[in-house]
C-alpha cells in the first residue's frame, strides 16, 4: 500500500522564484496536513485540510504561501516569490478523522533550498 | 512558547540496554500524545500513542508511560538494536482538535 507521495524530493531555486510542492495522501484519507521543519522552529504545522476544505490556515506564514487542495488525491503548497528563509524540509501528512485516536501519516518530505 | 518539550536533544545507548525517552508538555487541555520516529532524508514514522485515560500502552519493545500530573511522559525501548538509532519526536493533541504539537526531537544513538 503505498504511503503519502510527495514531490519533488529536493528542490533547488533562486529568490525570487515560484515554487511548488505537491502531495498525494494515502487513499481513503480524508485529512491531509502541511507541516515545515527547520533547525530554529522544529516542525509546525502551516495548513490542514479536511475533505478538501481549508479548516486553519493560521500557519501559514505569510501571503507569499498558498496551499490548494482540488480533489481527495493531490494537494499543493506554493510559495510565491520565493525567499532563502524560505529554505526547510516540508512535509504533508494525511488522516482519517477518527478522534480520538487518530495518526497522522507522513510523507518523506521536499527539501527546498532557496539561493 | 513551547507547549511540548524534549529537553535532551541526544541520548546514546548500548546495544541491549533500555533506551528511555523523555518528554513534557505544558498545556493540560492535551489528551492525546504519539511518538514518531525519523530516519534520515524520511518522514516521520509513527510509532506508539498513548490515550489521557491510560497511563501505560504497550507495542513490542515500545512502552509509553503518562504521568498527568507531572504532565509527562517517556517512551522506553527494551532491548535497544542499532536498528533504533533515529529521532524520536513526541506529539501531543488537545481534544477534537487535529493539530498536533511537536517536541524538537531527541536524537537516539544505539552503539553496537
Amino acid at each position: 500500500d503505498a504511503g503519502v507521495i510527495q514531490s519533488p524530493r529536493h528542490e533547488v531555486t533562486e529568490m525570487g522564484q515560484e515554487v511548488t510542492l505537491r502531495c498525494k495522501p494515502i487513499s481513503g484519507h480524508n485529512s491531509l496536513f502541511w507541516y515545515r521543519q527547520t533547525m530554529m522552529r522544529g516542525l509546525e504545522l502551516l495548513i490542514y485540510f479536511n475533505n478538501n476544505v481549508p479548516i486553519d490556515d493560521s500557519g501559514m506564514p505569510e501571503d507569499r504561501f498558498s496551499a490548494k487542495m482540488p480533489n481527495a488525491s493531490f494537494s499543493t503548497l506554493k510559495i510565491q516569490p520565493s525567499e532563502p528563509r524560505d529554505s526547510a524540509v516540508y512535509f504533508c501528512a494525511s488522516s482519517v478523522r477518527r478522534p480520538p485516536n487518530e495518526t497522522q501519516y507522513f510523507g518523506p518530505g521536499t527539501r527546498l533550498l532557496v539561493l | 512558547d513551547q507547549q511540548v518539550k524534549q529537553n535532551s536533544p541526544s541520548l546514546s545507548v548500548q546495544e541491549g540496554r533500555i533506551s528511555i525517552l523523555n518528554c513534557d508538555y505544558t498545556n493540560s487541555m492535551f489528551d492525546y500524545f504519539l511518538w514518531y520516529k525519523k530516519y534520515p532524508a524520511e518522514g516521520p514514522t509513527f510509532l506508539i500513542s498513548i490515550s489521557s485515560i491510560k497511563d501505560k500502552n504497550e507495542d513490542g519493545r515500545f512502552t509509553v508511560f503518562l504521568n498527568k500530573s507531572a504532565k509527562h511522559l517517556s517512551l522506553h525501548i527494551v532491548p535497544s538494536q542499532p536498528g533504533d538509532s533515529a529521532v524520536y519526536f513526541c506529539a501531543a493533541r488537545a481534544g477534537s482538535a487535529r493539530q498536533l504539537t511537536f517536541g524538537s526531537g531527541t536524537q537516539l544513538t544505539v552503539l553496537p
